[in-house]
């Protein structure tokens, strides 16, 4: 199992450029999360998905958005990047959203600069 | 809103030195709570969790942790820190189909 993978790895933009990063997981997980790390902040939810077709808002939604057309996929697009959005992207996904066995498993990031 | 402080952001030890690195959160209900590790340019791997039971939880690496109800707190401890524990390191509140996350101590280790 390959787990959770992003793509890209890096990227840089220059202000108002769009773009997509995506987002895999090959765990059969249902909830799927994506999150912005900036120094000092630890890490910030962004949106999250609870199953295929569904998404919310999590702590630092704006200037982003998401979609969930398939289980295994989680896209977060930037529509009109800014230099505030340079930042290291990870994605996550869990089996479900309580329980003993809840986990959240990592992807490898994915560093975003925009000039 | 839950939230997470992690008070320390650097930590530097000795190795084969013991290690405490605390947690502190908010939250009104009995937490979910967790200790990731970020080694350098890489993702977050689970170190250890708490739900529920006995207040002193063991962990991957020889790490462990304990909840402390009246203190709001979830410290990580190991006896002797190896050069490989250089890291940083996460505690995080689940609560509300989210994991809310402390800033972070970076760990240093010396040889």
């Amino acid at each position: 199992n390959a787990g959770v993978t992003q793509t890209p790895k890096f990227r840089v933009l220059k202000t108002g450029q769009s773009m997509t990063l995506l987002c895999a997981q090959d765990m059969n997980h249902e909830y799927m999360y994506w999150y912005r790390q900036d120094p000092g902040m630890g890490l910030r939810l962004i949106h999250y998905s609870v199953g295929e077709g569904t998404t919310a808002k999590g702590e630092v939604p704006d200037g982003y958005n998401v979609s969930r057309l398939k289980k295994q996929n989680f896209l977060l697009g930037l529509e009109s990047a800014a230099p505030s959005q340079t930042s290291v992207y990870f994605c996550a996904s869990s089996y479900s959203g309580a329980g003993e066995s809840y986990e959240q498993f990592f992807g490898p990031g994915t560093r975003l600069t925009v000039l | 809103a839950q939230s997470v402080t992690q008070p320390d952001i650097h930590i530097t030890v000795s190795e084969g030195a013991s290690l405490e690195l605390r947690c502190n959160y908010s939250y009104g209900a009995t937490p979910y709570l967790f200790w990731y590790v970020q080694s350098p340019g890489q993702g977050l791997q689970l170190l250890l969790k708490y739900f529920s039971g006995d207040t002193l939880v063991q962990g991957i690496k020889g790490f462990e942790a304990e909840f402390k109800r009246s203190q709001s707190s979830f410290n990580l401890r190991k006896p002797s820190v190896h050069w490989s524990d250089a890291a940083e390191y996460f505690c995080a509140v689940y609560a509300g189909n989210m994991l809310t996350f402390g800033g972070g101590t970076r760990l240093m280790v010396k040889p």
